[in-house]
């Protein structure tokens, strides 16, 4: 079962920034936030990941509370083409002997509005 | 572009039958994660390899299998297909097991008819 809880759908006005959030309250000291998006019926897209530090890339910023039980990711200035469904999920860090399967759970529909 | 090629892009089969469907890794990415996505169904995690072994299962039914080559490229087999095995199937690739992000192919769509 995915270890994370997200909202099922979300609106936001394109040019406007998205703020996704996530909570993974039971979440373990070595296991990341990975963010994925998956566009209809294309492969998901990997957008961000991180550990305990705030981080920021071309797509995306990732802001992950203090006590590790939540984050948000940020889509600074939405577009009509960031429409998706975006997928929080925890993931072990690198080691050989982790079961590290990915499992996505229902993620949030995030509609940008022109 | 992924760098994950999928193979074919598109199927449609009749009941009863056997397919398989091929993935190809991004250069040099040694684990395959393979999942399967009904209509308006979520992403169902099916099985990974790692370096040609067996790593993680999920809910995969006994009728499909699956295995990774030597050259590193993976073949799904789905066999005595039913009509509720009409999804997309997705294949995706990482350089490791675990810590890193994962790349995902453009899917396979599978018709059962």
């Amino acid at each position: 079962d995915a270890k994370t809880t997200q909202p099922t759908s979300m609106d936001c006005a394109e040019g406007r920034a998205a703020n996704l959030p996530c909570n993974h309250s039971t979440i373990s000291g070595n296991e990341y936030v990975y963010w994925y998006r998956q566009i209809h019926s294309q492969g998901p897209q990997y957008i961000i990941h991180g550990l305990k530090n705030n981080e920021t890339n071309e797509m995306a910023s990732l802001i992950i509370t203090e006590d590790r039980k939540s984050s948000t990711l940020i889509l600074p200035h939405a577009t009509l083409r960031d429409t998706a469904v975006y997928y929080c999920i925890v993931r072990p860090d690198e080691g050989e002997n982790r079961d590290d399967k990915i499992i996505f759970g229902k993620g949030t529909r995030l509609h940008i509005l022109p | 572009d992924s760098g994950v090629t999928q193979t074919p892009k598109h199927l449609i089969t009749a009941t009863g039958q056997r397919v398989t469907l091929r993935c190809s890794p991004r250069s040099g990415d040694l684990s395959v994660y393979w999942y399967q996505q009904s209509l308006d169904q979520g992403l169902q995690f099916l099985i990974q390899y790692y370096n040609g072994e067996e790593r993680a299962k999920g809910n995969i039914l006994e009728r499909f299998s699956a295995q990774q080559f030597p050259d590193l490229h993976s073949e799904l087999n789905l066999s005595s297909l039913e009509l509720g095995d009409s999804a997309l199937y997705f294949c995706a690739s990482s350089p490791n097991p675990g810590g890193t992000e994962a790349f995902f192919g453009q899917g396979t769509r599978l018709t059962v008819v």
